[in-house]
């Protein structure tokens, strides 16, 4: 089955330590998607991807870094910079974007401090 | 910039009662609309989307939404609420303008059943 794969469920970090989520995706697509997740706040996007080799940040890439080196793999490390860590993380694809185009997301880490 | 409103952080329905979750949206352009679902420490799942088509949209689980530009409104209903459509809903918007790469949420509404 196609799908999103995310790794690990739960994730946790100590201070000062970088952390790396994985995402990996057989969709075939071309754009993938980082989002932040806190309660009653909605999803807000860290970094986007369009093709590989190349991705942008998003509303609240500070603290955070990304690689596409792959098509099918997006990895997010969460570093020591980024001060409060602790939410839901939801990666994402979608075929391309241009705008109208579904994002499929996969099941989620959740990024707990020590 | 795009925004989204959705009203009501938290909606209560009986089972089989009407389900109405309100969402409001801005942009300068042409919107596309989404809906999405999420169940406890899961991703999203798509419900619908409007891209321009007909302006009422048919979804998955019973689930409409009328695109109302008038308004600037997306709002989704479900006619009889069921056990299992207990979840939180997000509502988000993406502009057609060119250059325009970011879907942006609102901050989601979580529906209870009660039985």
């Amino acid at each position: 089955d196609g799908g999103i794969t995310q790794s690990p469920k739960y994730l946790f970090r100590k201070e000062g330590q970088n952390v790396t989520l994985s995402c990996e995706q057989n969709l075939n697509h071309d754009a993938m998607y980082w989002y932040r997740q806190d309660p009653g706040q909605g999803l807000r996007l860290i970094y986007y991807s369009q093709i590989v080799n190349d991705f942008q940040k998003g509303d609240i890439a500070e603290g955070y870094s990304v690689s596409r080196e792959k098509k099918e793999s997006f990895p997010l490390t969460v570093t020591s910079a980024q001060k409060n860590p602790t939410a839901f993380y939801l990666c994402a694809s979608s075929i391309v974007w241009t705008g109208g185009e579904t994002q499929y997301f996969g099941p989620g880490t959740r990024l707990l401090v020590l | 910039a795009q925004s989204v409103t959705q009203l009501g952080s938290h909606v209560s329905v009986s089972e089989g009662a009407l389900v109405l979750l309100r969402c409001n949206y801005s942009s300068s352009v042409p919107p596309y609309l989404f809906w999405y679902v999420q169940y406890p420490n899961q991703g999203l799942q798509l419900l619908l989307k409007y891209t321009s088509a007909a302006t009422l949209v048919k979804g998955i689980n019973g689930f409409e939404a009328e695109f109302k530009k008038s308004e600037t409104s997306f709002h989704l209903t479900k006619p009889s609420a069921h056990m299992s459509d207990a979840a939180e809903y997000f509502c988000a918007v993406s502009d057609t303008g060119a250059g325009s790469y970011q879907l942006t949420f609102g901050k989601g509404t979580k529906l209870s059943v009660i039985p």
